[in-house]
C-alpha cells in the first residue's frame, strides 16, 4: 500500500451533470477526510468519516453533495447538477487514530472543471 | 472556529538562503502538520508536530503549544522547495484546518 489514492485525476464535466469521485484510503486507516481546495487556497474541509460513519459535514456541502464510506474502506463524493462554481481539487486524505492525536495524509487529488 | 494565520504569505528566496515561515492559531490544538504541495497539487507530509522540536534533513519545526504558533525553518533552500506551505492544526473535533499557506519561489 503505497498511500492514499484518488481516482479519477482529472474530471471535466458539462454543468448540471453529476460526477463521482472515489477514494482508497491506506489500508486500515479508520478516518477518512474530503476536502476541497480552489486556486490560490488552502484545503476546505468537506466532512469526516470515522468507519463507515459519517461524523461530520461542513457547511459548504450542500445538498447536492454526497459522500459514502459503505465499508469504512473507500469512499465516493458525489456530486449532482454540477455548476461552475463546484470547479476545484477535491482532496481525499486518511489517518489512523482514535483519538485526535493522528497525523493525516493526503492523496493526489481529483481536479474538477465544470465548462 | 479557530482561525489560523500563516506567514509571510509570499517569499522569495535565492538559492542557498535560509527562512523561516510561521504559524499561529487562535485556540488550543490537539496536534499539528506542516505539508508542502508541490506543483501538481500533491500534499506532502513533512512534520507532524502538536510540541516540541522535529528535525529532517534541512528543514525543521518548532511548536509552541501554550502561545499557539508554530514555526517552520528552512535552511539551504534549494529551487526544488518552491511551493505552498501549509500549517494545518486539528482541534477537539477533530477536523483538520488549513492556514493560507506560504508561497515560497526559490530562485537559482
Amino acid at each position: 500500500d503505497t498511500g492514499v489514492s484518488q481516482d479519477p485525476r482529472h474530471k471535466i464535466t458539462k454543468r448540471g451533470q453529476n460526477v463521482t469521485f472515489r477514494c482508497d484510503p491506506i489500508s486500515e486507516h479508520n478516518r477518512l477526510y474530503w476536502y476541497r481546495q480552489t486556486l490560490g487556497q488552502g484545503p476546505e474541509f468537506l466532512t469526516y468519516f470515522q468507519n463507515e460513519a459519517q461524523l461530520e459535514k461542513s457547511r459548504l456541502l450542500s445538498d447536492r453533495f454526497s459522500a459514502e464510506r459503505p465499508k469504512g474502506s473507500f469512499s465516493t463524493l458525489e456530486i449532482q447538477r454540477t455548476e461552475q462554481g463546484d470547479s476545484a481539487m477535491y482532496l481525499c486524505a486518511s489517518s489512523l487514530g482514535e483519538g485526535t492525536m493522528s497525523e493525516a495524509f493526503f492523496g493526489q487529488g481529483t481536479r474538477l472543471t465544470v465548462v | 472556529g479557530i482561525q489560523v494565520e500563516q506567514s509571510p504569505p509570499d517569499l522569495i528566496l535565492q538559492e542557498g538562503a535560509n527562512s523561516t515561515l510561521r504559524c499561529n492559531f487562535s485556540d488550543s490544538v490537539n496536534n499539528l502538520q506542516w505539508f508542502h504541495q508541490n506543483p501538481w497539487g500533491q500534499l506532502i507530509n513533512l512534520f507532524y508536530i502538536p510540541s516540541g522540536t522535529k528535525q529532517n534533513g534541512r528543514l525543521s519545526a518548532t511548536t509552541v503549544a501554550t502561545e499557539r504558533y508554530s514555526l517552520l525553518y528552512i535552511s539551504s533552500s534549494q529551487t526544488t522547495d518552491s511551493g505552498v506551505y501549509f500549517c494545518a492544526v486539528k482541534t477537539s473535533y477533530d477536523k483538520v484546518i488549513f492556514g493560507p499557506g506560504t508561497s515560497l519561489s526559490v530562485i537559482p
